[in-house]
């Protein structure tokens, strides 16, 4: 069965630095997606990044990146430039086959200015 | 526009009354399912279809009952709501993915609360 694990239940950052949330997974196949949401106060959930696990090369939107560690199993999202609007909830999450989600608990991220 | 509506968006009721929440896609998605948000547990599925008249079990099933007579409607049913089942809860929807990607869009959440 599919895991996630987010080991950090707060961040916080200040405006304009650079923050890593980490997450960790387990899964026994070799296809699979994993993802970041993004949970504001509004609880909309908006996706904020898509990996997909037989790409090597890491994604990146803007100004957010993930650090993709296939043979670690490692998902880490890298936040630059920080603002006060990227304060929010965020979850780790795995797809296999099918479309069922499966979320870490999720990481508070603060932004101070 | 493209959306997963959910009603209603704030619910308090007490133990042992029957309710609906619905959810409604207008994108002709095949499948559709139900998270429940708990802190420190993130969101765990319930329910699941991947089609008219198909629906399944997710991981946390118990207490929920769920039906698919239309492809656009996907009704959450609490037949005996407990407190435990106080929450937030989230309807998705997407194409049906096999092997492929398929982005899932999520309705705005149902904050349930049982008394």
């Amino acid at each position: 069965a599919q895991t996630v694990t987010q080991s950090q239940p707060e961040m916080s950052v200040q405006e304009a630095e650079t923050v890593t949330l980490s997450c960790t997974y387990d899964t026994s196949e070799s296809d699979y997606y994993l993802f970041w949401y993004k949970q504001p106060p509004s609880r909309q959930m908006i996706l904020v990044i898509r990996q997909e696990a037989y790409k090597q090369q890491n994604a990146t939107e803007n100004r957010f990146s993930v650090n993709f560690q296939k043979a670690a199993k490692s998902f880490s999202l890298k936040i630059s430039d920080s603002q006060l609007g990227d304060a929010a909830m965020y979850f780790c999450a795995s797809m296999e086959y099918g479309n069922k989600l499966v979320f870490g608990a999720g990481t508070i991220l603060r932004v101070k200015s | 526009e493209a959306q997963v509506t959910q009603n209603p968006r704030y619910l308090i009721t007490v133990t042992g009354k029957k309710l609906t929440v619905t959810c409604s896609q207008n994108m002709n998605h095949e499948y559709m399912s139900w998270y429940r948000q708990d802190p420190g547990l993130g969101l765990r599925q319930i329910y699941y279809s991947m089609n008219v008249e198909v629906t399944d079990k997710g991981d946390v099933p118990e207490g929920y009952k769920v039906s698919r007579k239309e492809k656009r409607n996907f009704p959450l049913i609490l037949e005996s709501p407990s407190p435990n089942q106080t929450s937030l809860y989230f309807c998705a929807s997407s194409s049906n993915g096999g092997l492929t990607y398929n982005e899932q869009f999520f309705g705005p959440g149902t904050r349930l609360t049982v008394l």
